[in-house]
């Protein structure tokens, strides 16, 4: 079975210094793998997603992840953090065993950016 | 206009209180799923559906029914609501292409406080 585990529940940062969101994932399958951000009172955004193609995924905001197998992560990045991106993130793996596209979440990570 | 529209936003009720929390979608996707978030828990899936005539109990659909009018309209009932299904609730959609990747899209959340 599929999980995903977000190693911080909180990260501050201050403005314009680099952002890293951490995640580890199980899965007996090649996985799909998410990120999602939801800012207060909002819905959840797709930031990028890992398809099996390349392991560096870049996806919208600047933000950026990199598959490795070897460790079983899909690590969050971005080089310099704004203000806005103050938000709650999920890391999310997509349970593809019997095509059912049933996503799996982890517990969030709640991005703070200090001023 | 929203893809994915979730009514109503807010809602208290009082305990023992049938409610339904309504979902449509003009992506024209075939799978609809709804989930509860709880702080700390990230999301968790209630039930889904691939299609009108096809649906699924997710991990945690004790106390829920679900309603697929149409491709387009999917509903959450709790028939006696209790105060621990207070949470925020999302329906999502997604298609069966994508490469297997299932990504989904959400709507605005729905805020449910039972008394």
């Amino acid at each position: 079975a599929q999980s995903v585990t977000q190693l911080d529940s909180h990260v501050s940062v201050s403005e314009g210094t680099p952002v890293l969101l951490r995640c580890n994932y199980s899965s007996s399958y090649s996985p799909s793998l998410f990120w999602y951000v939801q800012h207060p009172n909002k819905g959840l955004q797709l930031l990028l997603k890992y398809t099996s193609a390349a392991t560096l995924v870049k996806g919208i905001n600047g933000f950026e992840a990199e598959f490795k197998k070897s460790e079983t992560s899909f690590h969050l990045t971005k080089p310099s953090a704004h203000m806005s991106d103050a938000a709650e993130y999920f890391c999310v793996v997509s349970e593809r065993t019997g095509n059912t596209g049933k996503l799996i979440f982890g517990q969030g990570t709640t991005l703070q950016v200090k001023p | 206009d929203a893809d994915v529209t979730q009514t109503p936003r807010n809602r208290i009720t009082k305990t023992g209180k049938r409610i339904m929390l309504e979902c449509s979608q003009t992506k024209g996707h075939d799978r609809m799923y709804w989930y509860r978030q709880d702080p700390g828990l990230g999301l968790r899936l209630i039930y889904y559906s691939f299609d009108v005539k096809d649906i699924n109990k997710g991990e945690i659909s004790d106390g829920y029914s679900v309603s697929r009018q149409a491709q387009a309209k999917f509903s959450l009932s709790l028939e006696s609501a209790i105060p621990n299904q207070t949470a925020l609730y999302f329906c999502a959609t997604s298609d069966a292409t994508g490469g297997g990747a299932y990504e989904q899209y959400f709507g605005p959340g729905t805020r449910l406080t039972v008394t």
